[in-house]
């Protein structure tokens, strides 16, 4: 079956600093790709997506290449914030439109000042 | 557009009691997700709903839970009798049909917080 696994946590950076949040995937078909955030005491956001190959994804400085050689999808930002800090999930679903969201476990990134 | 709304956002039971936890999605979306998350782990898919029918339950435990998307009003995850494993985050997503833009996309509520006692 379909299952996302993201690197093990915590991560604590400081202010500035350069991360990289690693996720890859097992997937039957052509998945599409998604970065939630979720804030303390809140729901997920969505951050970024990608639906095919070679798609980069962007918002708020954050950045995801769909990798279909390597199965990865990897998070990256070049100068972190202390509003960063919140728990990261990297999703996928399989059959495109209106279907179910296959989460990995998450990680919790601390941004300390 | 007001987001996809959920009540209450926290509720607490006590073990054999029933829990209600309500969605009301995005406007103009016509597809209900229900997700479960437990302490340190992920989001788990449970339900997936639109108006009137159930398209994919295979996330729901076989017994006590339930869930509907009537023609009117917000959809609805039902525990029955609840057991302190059902402790959790329930969080409802929705999106619009698969005709539309961005049907791919799931937006999230605020979640329910469920403590059973």
């Amino acid at each position: 079956g379909d299952s996302v696994t993201q690197m093990e946590g915590p991560v604590t950076l400081s202010e500035e600093a350069f991360l990289t949040i690693n996720c890859t995937y097992t997937a039957t078909g052509y998945p599409s790709l998604f970065w939630y955030v979720q804030y303390p005491g809140e729901g997920l956001q969505l951050l970024l997506k990608a639906t095919k190959a070679d798609d980069k994804g962007s918002n708020k400085g954050f950045e995801a290449t769909y990798r279909k050689e390597t199965t990865s999808f990897h998070l990256e930002k070049g100068s972190v914030q202390v509003s960063d800090s919140a728990v990261y999930f990297c999703a996928l679903t399989t059959t495109g439109a209106n279907s179910k969201l296959t989460f990995g476990k998450g990680i919790t990134l601390s941004v300390r000042p | 557009n007001a987001g996809v709304m959920q009540n209450p956002r926290h509720l607490v039971r006590r073990r054999g009691q029933e829990a209600r936890l309500r969605c009301s999605p995005m406007k103009g979306h016509s597809h209900v997700y229900w997700y479960r998350q437990l302490p340190e782990e992920g989001l788990k898919f449970m339900v997936y709903l639109q108006k009137e029918n159930i398209i994919d339950e295979s996330g729901m435990p076989k017994e006590r839970f339930s869930a509907e998307f009537p023609k009117e009003g917000p959809s609805i995850l039902r525990i029955q009798q609840v057991v302190r494993g059902d402790s959790a985050a329930y969080f409802c997503a929705s999106s619009p049909s698969g005709a539309r833009p961005g049907a791919d996309t799931q937006y999230f509520g605020p979640g329910t917080r469920l403590t059973v006692l």
